[in-house]
């Protein structure tokens, strides 16, 4: 069985672009949460979504954004990047939503912001 | 604040020693799990324990859980130089949604 998948892998963007990150879960799986990485602030919760519906937001401005499409594929936005948005951005995929649940991460895309 | 707090920060030992880390958390929990990840790559899963178990074991780790003091402890015994990775613990809050909270993390050094 495929594990997650994200691409891109590396990124590299300016101050005020935009970028899409995806990430497909594992086969069967409905439950996608997204996590950001920084060396400062550690794992972050960004978002989880289960049948195409955000469930659970973390503490992120408006500028996070994320959507569920009907094959469970996931994607997020941030826009007008800034500086402190470099970091490796984490999927995770798990059967459904809830307590206790495995999470399956994939291997993270890494965006560099200049 | 994160719920989850790992002690210590960083560890280093040598090859066939034990490591253990420790982990605090803030609220009730029903679960807590703790994860592996090698070297800004993905995480691993390694073990989940619920509230009403106190040890656990997989393989070379044990977990315990005193939900009394709100800690958590992973123990690897007879480490090995491809342990070495970061170490998370990991507590779902249910605020209607799923939303896992990890801590800071243990940096583990095995040295061959």
């Amino acid at each position: 069985k495929a594990g997650v998948t994200q691409t891109p892998r590396y990124l590299i963007k300016t101050r005020g672009q935009q970028v899409t990150l995806s990430c497909s879960p594992i086969s069967g799986h409905r439950s996608v949460s997204w996590y950001q990485q920084t060396p400062g602030q550690g794992l972050q919760f960004l978002f989880e979504y289960f049948s195409e519906t955000q469930r659970n937001k973390g503490n992120f401005p408006g500028r996070f954004s994320g959507r569920q499409f009907s094959n469970s594929r996931s994607e997020m936005n941030v826009s007008t990047l800034e500086l402190g948005d470099s970091a490796l951005y984490l999927c995770a995929s798990s059967r459904v939503a809830g307590e206790g649940e495995t999470q399956y991460f994939g291997p993270g895309t890494r965006l560099l912001v200049l | 604040s994160q719920q989850g707090e790992e002690d210590p920060q960083a560890l280093s030992i040598q090859e066939g020693e034990n490591a253990t880390m420790n982990c605090s958390y803030k609220t009730s929990i029903n679960n807590l799990q703790w994860y592996r990840q090698n070297s800004g790559r993905g995480l691993v899963h390694l073990i989940l324990i619920r509230s009403n178990e106190r040890e656990k074991h997989s393989g070379r780790l044990r977990v315990t859980l005193d939900t009394s003091k709100k800690s958590s402890s992973l123990l690897i015994t007879a480490s090995r130089a491809a342990d070495t990775a970061s170490y998370f613990c990991a507590t779902d809050l249910n605020t209607g949604g799923f939303k896992t909270i990890f801590g800071a993390g243990t940096r583990l050094f095995v040295k061959a």
